[in-house]
């Protein structure tokens, strides 16, 4: 079974410019959660999908910050306009129905650097 | 006052000594309790779910308290291969199902 995949694995770019995250979660899997972990910062929750719909978007930190998972399956986050306290390591994780916090897998996460 | 609070360490012991971590919660309602392994630059994996009644798998046993809200993780015989960081996590049971709050992380490392 193929696990969580995360794309890309590193990014490196301008404050100010636009950097769009992908996940694609095992397939079947209808949870789907963001998590970041900021540099000497626990890692922190940003939202939960429910196949195409979200769940729980209590821990997105600003409008810059825009999740999608169209047609229930991979996800995208998208932050535009990025700034410097955006770098850390996104970590995108999935568990089927009925699983809930049980069942998480993740995956080796986005490692963002906004300069 | 953090949802999660863990001591961050570094804990570092020799090889086959037993190590304990702890883990406080603020919330009383929450529901599950974990603990998760995390390589250096990797991402968490699940060590152990951990339940009222104590679980134990292999060298590590994991307890929670609910009255006192702490969750704790005992490594017996460490090895060389047990050092990373280990995160305790909690679902806060209250609006979203399935969320999970992490603390810090506490750094652990055996020597030789």
């Amino acid at each position: 079974e193929a696990g969580v995949t995360q794309f890309p694995s590193h990014s490196v770019i301008e404050k100010g410019q636009t950097v769009t995250l992908r996940c694609d979660p095992i397939s079947g899997h209808d949870n789907l959660y963001w998590y970041r972990r900021v540099m000497g910062k626990e890692i922190k929750f940003l939202l939960h999908f429910v196949k195409e719909s979200k769940q729980d978007e209590s821990g997105m930190p600003n409008n810059r910050f825009l999740a999608e998972r169209t047609g229930g399956t991979y996800s995208t986050l998208k932050v535009q306009p990025a700034e410097l306290e955006d770098s850390g390591v996104y970590f995108c994780a999935s568990s089927q129905d009925g699983k809930g916090p049980y069942g998480y897998t993740f995956g080796s996460g986005t490692r963002l650097t906004v300069v | 006052r953090k949802e999660v609070e863990q001591d961050p360490g570094p804990f570092n012991v020799p090889e086959g000594a037993t190590v304990a971590f702890n883990c406080t919660y603020s919330n009383s309602a929450s529901q599950s309790f974990f603990w998760y392994r995390q390589d250096c630059r990797k991402e968490p994996k699940l060590l152990m779910s951990v339940y009222s009644s104590g679980n134990e798998d292999g060298r590590f046993t994991a307890q929670l308290n609910r009255a006192s809200q702490y969750i704790s993780l005992l490594i017996r015989d460490s090895k060389l291969s047990d050092s990373a960081t280990y995160l305790c996590a909690v679902n806060p049971g209250y609006s979203s199902a399935s969320k999970i709050i992490f603390g810090s992380g506490t750094r652990l490392s055996i020597r030789p």
